[in-house]
């Protein structure tokens, strides 16, 4: 399954499938990214991140792609469990920030049919 | 502490009054983070500390929004005379240093009555 993030917040897969979560950026001069997970009454949690001089970067099950032409990210889970089902949001460093200053996308929720 | 730690978990308040919420960041955390998440929504930037000192606070909304961390840990982001529209998730998140991972607390859930 798929979803196109913004304009789809919500995506459902059956347990075992791959899905895709699709994140548009908005400053072409940020150059790092994360991928948070949210589970219901929790804070966000780190999955992977991503640097502007990668265009892939793997972790356990998932992938991030970042496109720099389109300003496109995007977060592959393969073999979606149960567990995976979570609010997912990109968020992109701001621009010329002394820390871990990060702009959040309005999020994707992931749901997996067991 | 474990992990970031937010206190109180909860505060309902009345319209015009002040309020204080707590962050108490991972022990030995220099960097701390202050986020506000409204219901179905990404978390939004408010204000950054490296130790005791206030790196950024562009994203405070106006003036009467304001955090301060004086030992460089424990840190109180204060709203005077709170209006409805501030009612949302407060988070905290800290890190070892100011480019590495931030890990987020559960958060203070304010709501202005």
């Amino acid at each position: 399954g798929e979803s196109v993030g913004l304009h789809l917040p919500t995506l459902s897969v059956q347990e075992g499938d791959n899905s895709i979560i699709n994140c548009a950026y908005s400053n072409s001069a940020s150059d790092y990214f994360i991928w948070y997970k949210q589970e219901s009454g929790k804070g966000p949690q780190f999955i992977i991140d991503i640097r502007s001089n990668m265009d892939k970067r793997q972790g356990q099950r998932v992938t991030v792609l970042l496109n720099k032409t389109v300003k496109h990210l995007s977060l592959q889970i393969a073999a979606t469990q149960p567990g995976d089902s979570a609010v997912y949001f990109c968020a992109e460093k701001k621009p010329k920030a002394t820390g871990n200053q990060f702009y959040f996308g309005t999020g994707t929720s992931l749901t997996v049919i067991p | 502490g474990a992990g970031v730690s937010q206190s109180p978990r909860y505060k309902v308040t009345k319209r015009g009054q002040d309020v204080a919420l707590r962050c108490d960041p991972i022990s030995g955390h220099v960097s701390l983070y202050w986020y506000r998440q409204a219901l179905g929504q990404g978390p939004e930037f408010l204000t950054y500390f490296n130790y005791e000192a206030q790196q950024d606070k562009s994203g405070l909304p106006n003036d009467r929004f304001s955090a301060e961390r004086p030992e460089g840990s424990i840190s109180t982001l204060t709203i005077q005379r709170t209006e409805q529209r501030d009612s949302a998730m407060y988070r905290c998140a800290s890190s070892p240093t100011h480019q590495e991972e931030a890990f987020f607390g559960q958060g203070t859930r304010l709501t202005v009555v």
